[in-house]
């Protein structure tokens, strides 16, 4: 099956500093990624849609000066929560849609970054 | 923009009892709804999901309905056993966004 990795799996930072996050589909081409968000006991929360070679779509309410995307290539998409605070700890999950896939609608998700910013 | 909502919040069964958990969605456009399973720590795996043209789609204990008039659909779970405990996710589907409902922590007791 289509996996998606993402590293790293958890960070610790200092306050001030920027963390870079990635995501890569293994086995397959990923046209578009999306970037999550999730508190604890929370759900999901859609921060972004992420196009190979275009801006990424912010959601409303998402700072995209904050949380930069990058969509170089067809199986790489980062995240980079710049100047980070404390209240920017969670935990961060990509996604990957295969247009090849069945349904064309499938997200594969990685298995997520924990951030914690001190 | 669309909104999920997810019921219950929390649920417990019995080892081989069945477990039902009832999303709503507001956005007509939305044509795809999958489940999510989410252990602690790791990210979602999919486990079943729909088509609004269909009504109904089942994969071995696992089933999923569709009531696109209501705009509700609902996850069953038969015989369930301690490895199905988890929380669970809804997500409806516009234009290949996923809106995901607040989730189900579920709790199967042998």
């Amino acid at each position: 099956g289509a996996v998606v990795s993402q590293h790293p799996s958890w960070v610790i930072c200092k306050s001030g500093t920027s963390v870079k996050i990635e995501c890569r589909s293994l086995d397959f081409q990923a046209t578009t990624m999306f970037w999550y968000r999730q508190f604890p006991k929370q759900s999901l929360m859609l921060m972004a849609t992420s196009n190979e070679g275009s801006k990424a779509t912010y959601e409303q309410g998402v700072e995209k000066d904050k949380f930069l995307i990058n969509h170089a290539s067809l199986t790489l998409s980062t995240l980079t929560v710049t100047s980070a605070h404390p209240e920017d700890s969670s935990f961060y999950i990509c996604s990957a849609r295969d247009p090849l896939g069945t349904p064309q609608e499938t997200q594969y998700f990685g298995p997520g970054t924990r951030l914690l910013v001190l | 923009g669309e909104n999920v909502e997810q019921h219950p919040s929390t649920l417990s069964v019995q080892e081989g009892d069945s477990a039902v958990i009832k999303c709503t969605y507001s956005d007509s456009a939305s044509n795809y709804f999958p489940w999510y399973k989410q252990e602690l720590g790791k990210g979602p795996q999919l486990i079943i999901d729909i088509r609004s043209n269909v009504g109904e789609k089942k994969d071995q204990r696992i089933a999923v309905t569709l009531n696109k008039t209501a705009k509700h659909f609902s996850l069953h779970i038969t015989e369930t056993q301690p490895e199905d405990s988890a929380v669970y996710f809804c997500a409806a589907s516009p234009l290949f966004q996923f809106y995901f409902g607040t989730g189900t922590s579920l709790t199967v007791i042998p």
